[in-house]
């Protein structure tokens, strides 16, 4: 029973270009969201996050949309480099017990130079 | 500083050793975490640690044992692995459990 779903299982990007990471829940619960970034062989690193009472948070190149009434969130980046190229993993977590963090199956992005 | 230290980056032991998994932060963070990851797969929970007292077991089995001796220590000790349980062992903390940071993880491969 997945609770956290990207359905797009890799994606390929030009540079320059933007990057659109979709990702949804299932579970009402989840109340603050964040999404890592993972290289092979490394441990996951955090980019950023939003709580559910925000539609949208932006750090630099990345901004991710969250539309609460369709348990959906997106992840942009804009322009996107071949450095952005990694596994990109959205995660939840519930009001109820904050750590824990439930992981998506992630999506492969490739940035072509 | 979000730095996680995790020890060792390689581990590889027979079906009846014993061994164990280190991880180290020193950030003041409240809660430390436990993941396994297996090849193409998200992060799992195992377990979580909050002020030095477990608060999350995620029904791992008990052939894996969480420690956390200090606020800046948290250890994995391992007994009577499977082979299937080969896998990537990530460490997190988080200072106030909603962001968590991982390290570098632990490759172990049981033989």
């Amino acid at each position: 029973d997945q609770q956290v779903k990207q359905n797009s299982p890799s994606l390929s990007v030009q540079e320059g270009r933007i990057s659109i990471l979709n990702c949804d829940y299932t579970n009402s619960m989840f109340d603050y969201f964040l999404w890592y970034k993972k290289y092979p062989a490394e441990g996951p690193t955090f980019l950023i996050s939003i709580s559910s009472i925000k539609d949208k948070n932006e750090d630099g190149r990345f901004t991710v949309f969250l539309n609460k009434s369709a348990k959906h969130l997106s992840l942009h980046i804009v322009p996107s480099q071949p450095g952005d190229s990694a596994v990109y993993f959205c995660a939840a977590s519930p009001k109820t017990s904050y750590d824990k963090v439930i992981f998506g199956p992630g999506t492969s992005l490739s940035v072509i130079p | 500083d979000t730095e996680v230290t995790q020890t060792p980056k390689h581990l590889v032991m027979g079906m009846t050793n014993k061994k164990s998994l280190k991880c180290e932060q020193h950030m003041g963070h409240r809660a430390m975490y436990w993941y396994k990851q297996k090849a193409k797969k998200p992060p799992e929970l195992m377990f979580v640690y909050s002020y030095e007292k477990l608060s999350i077991n995620e029904s791992v089995p008990s052939r894996f044992s969480p420690e956390c001796p200090n606020s800046s220590l948290l250890n994995l000790h391992l007994h009577a692995l499977q082979p299937e349980d080969s896998a990537l062992y990530l460490c997190a903390s988080s200072p106030e459990g909603q962001t968590i940071y991982f390290g570098e993880g632990s490759w172990l491969t049981v033989v």
